[in-house]
């Protein structure tokens, strides 16, 4: 299947700085773009997503960027606060989702 | 509130036993999904079903099978279970087009 790549495992930065987490992937077939979001004890739940024909999206302080060219996408949060500690995961579509691995954010205040 | 909702937080079972994790969503969605989830792999996809009595297999179908009889309920079964599917398991489901709700997961043990 399709392979999606997610670094780091796990990233830890002080409140209020800026945390970046990035996806590669291989199938230039890829069209959408999704970011989800893990609570300890909860499903992953949908934060922000992307398609192909936009470079660039923010949502507050969550913002994806794309490049289609290099396969890549990120996720940017900025100003991070304690209850952005979680687990990430980005996707890509190929009839279903795709998950990266997983990064662990831990905000230490 | 949209929810999906998984029969059991918890599950403990012996090796070999039959096993049937149960899931049902309340929004009208055509697709259903089965992911597991372990540490380090992120979601792997196991079954999914575009529609009722329909089903196609995902990355890692081995050792389980799915079956959907009405819209909102989708149901994973694991025929003998054995200690590698020890792991937690997600149910998700969506509409054409729109982005997955999932359910808070059944953590299951076999012993």
């Amino acid at each position: 299947g399709e392979n999606v790549e997610q670094h780091p495992s796990t990233l830890s930065v002080q409140e209020g700085d800026s945390a970046v987490i990035k996806c590669t992937y291989s199938d230039s077939a890829s069209n959408y773009f999704p970011w989800y979001k893990q609570e300890l004890g909860k499903g992953p739940q949908l934060i922000i997503d992307i398609r192909s024909n936009v470079g660039e999206k923010k949502d507050q302080r969550i913002a994806v960027t794309l490049n289609k060219t290099a396969k890549h996408f990120s996720l940017h949060i900025t100003e991070t606060q304690p209850e952005d500690s979680a687990v990430y995961f980005c996707a890509i579509i190929q009839g279903a989702l795709v998950f990266g691995q997983g990064t662990r954010l831990t905000i230490n205040p | 509130d949209v929810k999906v909702t998984q029969s059991s937080r918890y599950l403990v079972k012996r090796t070999g036993e039959k096993v049937f994790l149960e899931c049902v969503q309340d929004m009208d969605h055509e697709n259903m999904f089965w992911y597991r989830q372990d540490p380090g792999l992120g979601l792997r996809l196991i079954y999914f079903s575009y529609d009722v009595k329909m089903k196609e297999k995902g990355d890692i179908p081995e050792g389980y099978s799915v079956s959907r009889e009405k819209k909102e309920r989708f149901s994973l079964i694991l025929e003998s279970a054995s200690t590698n599917q020890t792991s937690m398991y997600l149910c998700a489901s969506s509409s054409r087009g729109g982005g997955y709700t999932f359910g808070s997961g059944t953590r299951l043990t076999v012993v």
